[in-house]
């Protein structure tokens, strides 16, 4: 199996502008988990969607951060417009079902906002 | 709520043994482990779900004392591998991990 997949692995944009962070989990996996981690806040969990229905999005820091899970095998997560603060390492995980133990982390995308 | 690791971060020569420590002020549904190494994603150790159950992974294993809310990681006769950052991840629902800081280790030859 491929793994979860993330696109770009690197981005580096300037402030103002609108950045989109792709994630395929898993095939078969049912739930997937958007995590944001900087030096200063550690792991954060974002977003998580169950059945592509976003369930808690109450880490969403603000309105510019919006996340859409179409079907599926896709899910993104945009930042418009990005600011130098949202510089981090962005994890997409995912799970076979809500309630699963382990979380399969694909291998992030590195964002610099400049 | 973040669960709270100690140490930050601890240095070993091979061989050696250490002990990482989780602890969090909420009851505990679950405790589980991971481990990041530099530059790469954070892969999964271990769960715990019973209160002093022991889990293993290698030479690396845990306790998770319900009661005190704590658990603890175990490493072993410690190898050049087992270099990483550990973080514990705590659960009070059946989805939502809240990760601790995470402890450093670095292990040489």
């Amino acid at each position: 199996d491929a793994g979860v997949i993330q696109s770009p692995r690197h981005e580096v944009t300037e402030m103002g502008q609108e950045v989109t962070l792709r994630c395929k989990p898993i095939s078969g996996h049912n739930s997937l988990f958007w995590y944001r981690q900087t030096m200063m806040r550690g792991l954060e969990l974002l977003i998580y969607f169950n059945n592509n229905v976003p369930i808690d999005d109450s880490g969403m820091p603000e309105d510019r951060f919006s996340a859409k899970m179409p079907n599926a095998s896709f899910s993104t997560l945009k930042i418009q417009p990005s600011e130098p603060r949202d510089s981090a390492v962005y994890f997409c995980a995912s799970t076979p079902r809500q309630g699963s133990h382990e979380q399969y982390f694909g291998p992030g995308t590195r964002l610099t906002v400049t | 709520q973040q669960p709270v690791q100690s140490p930050q971060a601890v240095i070993l020569r091979e061989g050696e043994d250490a002990v990482i420590n989780c602890s969090s002020s909420k009851a505990l549904y679950s405790v589980h482990w991971y481990r990041q190494k530099h530059g790469e994603a954070p892969v999964f150790l271990m769960i715990l779900l019973k209160g002093g159950e022991q889990k293993g992974h290698e030479k690396i294993s845990a306790s998770f004392n319900e009661k005190k809310q704590q658990s603890s990681l175990y490493l072993t006769a410690s190898q050049l591998s087992y270099s990483g950052t550990y973080f514990c991840g705590t659960k009070d629902n059946d989805y939502k991990l809240s990760f601790g800081a995470g402890t450093t280790v670095t292990v040489r030859a």
